[in-house]
């Protein structure tokens, strides 16, 4: 099964700064990659598709990139509603489907 | 609107089994396989297994395999997931979850909480 390494585990940062969350896969996946945004008390949602279409209705400061295996997820000008931990989903070879281990991120 | 609507919170002592149900609205249930994916407390989101509504073909995790079931009824839209031998560590919130290409829509999520 494919593998993926989220990082970091966890960050802070002010109002305003660029974000940038990784996830590496332990091989190919092309573009076959999903970024999601969970809330406390929440479902996960949708933020990036194919590793850099944006989910209709998410912000513009969402952005994803990469391709193969290595993929990053952009927040341009973190707001205090980014406050959540975001996951990367592979899909390459469902079934099954790999998370990454999440990146909570924090407000100062 | 795409819909999945979940059954409400659950307790259970160590050794039961729990049966959590998943009802779809808004497209055909029939079309997209329905996947089951859980968080525990301090953890990270975990694949549970997948079902195809339309064949009725699963399959799970290995951590999960023989323990886990997912059966539906086309009638009634409507997934279910049975965990059994229940223990501690499988107290979480657990999500249905429709899958186009990556998942696209989630349940509301159903807690389960393991306890003596």
């Amino acid at each position: 099964d494919i593998q993926i390494t989220q990082s970091p585990s966890s960050l802070s940062a002010s109002v305003g700064d660029r974000v940038t969350i990784t996830c590496r896969a332990s091989q190919v996946i092309g573009n076959e990659l999903a970024w999601y945004q969970q809330k406390p008390g929440r479902a996960p949602k949708r933020l990036i598709y194919a590793a850099s279409s944006l989910q209709s209705g998410v912000p513009s400061r969402f952005s994803g990139s990469g391709s193969g295996t290595e993929f990053t997820l952009t927040i341009s000008s973190l707001q205090p509603e980014d406050s959540a931990t975001y996951y990367c989903l592979q899909h390459h070879d469902y079934p099954p489907l790999t998370f990454g281990g999440g990146t909570k991120v924090e407000i100062k | 609107q795409v819909q999945l609507v979940q059954s409400g919170a659950e307790v259970k002592k160590p050794g039961a089994s729990v049966k959590v149900s998943c009802k779809a609205s808004g497209y055909t249930f029939t079309t997209y396989d329905i996947n089951w994916v859980r968080l525990a407390t301090g953890q990270g989101l975990e694949w549970v297994g997948w079902m195809n509504p339309k064949s009725g073909h699963t399959g799970s995790a290995q951590k999960f395999q023989g323990r886990v079931t997912m059966t539906r009824d086309t009638s009634i839209s409507t997934a279910y997931m049975e965990l059994g031998s229940l223990r501690s560590e499988d107290t979480a919130i657990y999500y249905c979850a429709r899958v186009v290409g990556p998942i696209d829509f989630w349940g509301q999520g159903t807690l389960v909480t393991v306890s003596s």
